[in-house]
């Protein structure tokens, strides 16, 4: 069954450094998501992205984070300066359409930033 | 402002023992409400969407149904192996983006 992948599955930086966390979304999907999840706190949506775009971004998706498809496969995010308060699981999601249509996730980026 | 409020917390059952999660919604144009299951320190895993109110999905001993402004998640005869935190999400309006709500951490013991 085709699923969403993510690497690494931990990573471990130094504050202020830069990250960059990548996904491989399920072959046929369209649509692609950043998510994190601080430890025992909500999952929270960061971004969206489609046909090379973001669509869709939160209020935590500052100018610190952005996305990249660099080919055909790998969706990625960047944090240029990592802050303590970026510690958190990072999910990659994706679905074959925008709406209507369940998103997938991945297993997930553990980021911890000292 | 889109917000999704779940209950219990946290419950705990005795293997055998069925019972309902629930999930209260306030939200601008409902498109989708999702049901999602996660184990400690994974993705969330995608169980069940539910569009419009009285409809009914069903997996296994799980049976989700929505309402206008909540969703139950019945649990039937649960297992120990259906410990985990199950996660409801909506998406709403023209958004892309899911909207969670904290979980409920449900605990089967044998």
């Amino acid at each position: 069954e085709p699923e969403v992948t993510q690497t690494p599955s931990h990573q471990v930086t130094q504050m202020g450094q830069e990250v960059i966390l990548r996904c491989v979304p399920i072959s046929n999907h369209l649509y692609f998501y950043w998510y994190r999840q601080i430890l025992g706190q909500k999952v929270e949506f960061l971004v969206s992205f489609y046909n090379n775009e973001i669509s869709e971004k939160s209020e935590i998706f500052d100018d610190q984070f952005s996305v990249e498809r660099p080919d055909g496969s790998n969706f990625t995010l960047k944090i240029r300066s990592t802050k303590l308060e970026d510690s958190a699981m990072y999910f990659c999601a994706s679905t074959l359409a925008g709406r209507y249509n369940e998103q997938f996730f991945g297993p997930g980026t553990r980021l911890t930033v000292l | 402002e889109d917000q999704v409020t779940q209950s219990p917390e946290a419950l705990r059952l005795q293997e055998g023992e069925s019972s309902s999660l629930n999930c209260s919604y306030t939200v601008s144009g409902l498109r989708g409400l999702f049901w999602y299951r996660q184990d400690p320190g994974k993705g969330p895993e995608f169980l069940f969407t539910l569009y419009s109110a009285g409809e009914e999905k069903e997996k296994e001993r799980l049976k989700a149904t929505l309402t206008k402004k909540e969703s139950f998640l019945h649990i039937t005869a649960p297992k120990p192996e259906d410990s985990a935190t199950y996660l409801c999400a909506v998406q709403a309006g023209g958004a892309q983006k899911l909207v969670f709500g904290q979980g409920t951490r449900l605990t089967i013991n044998p």
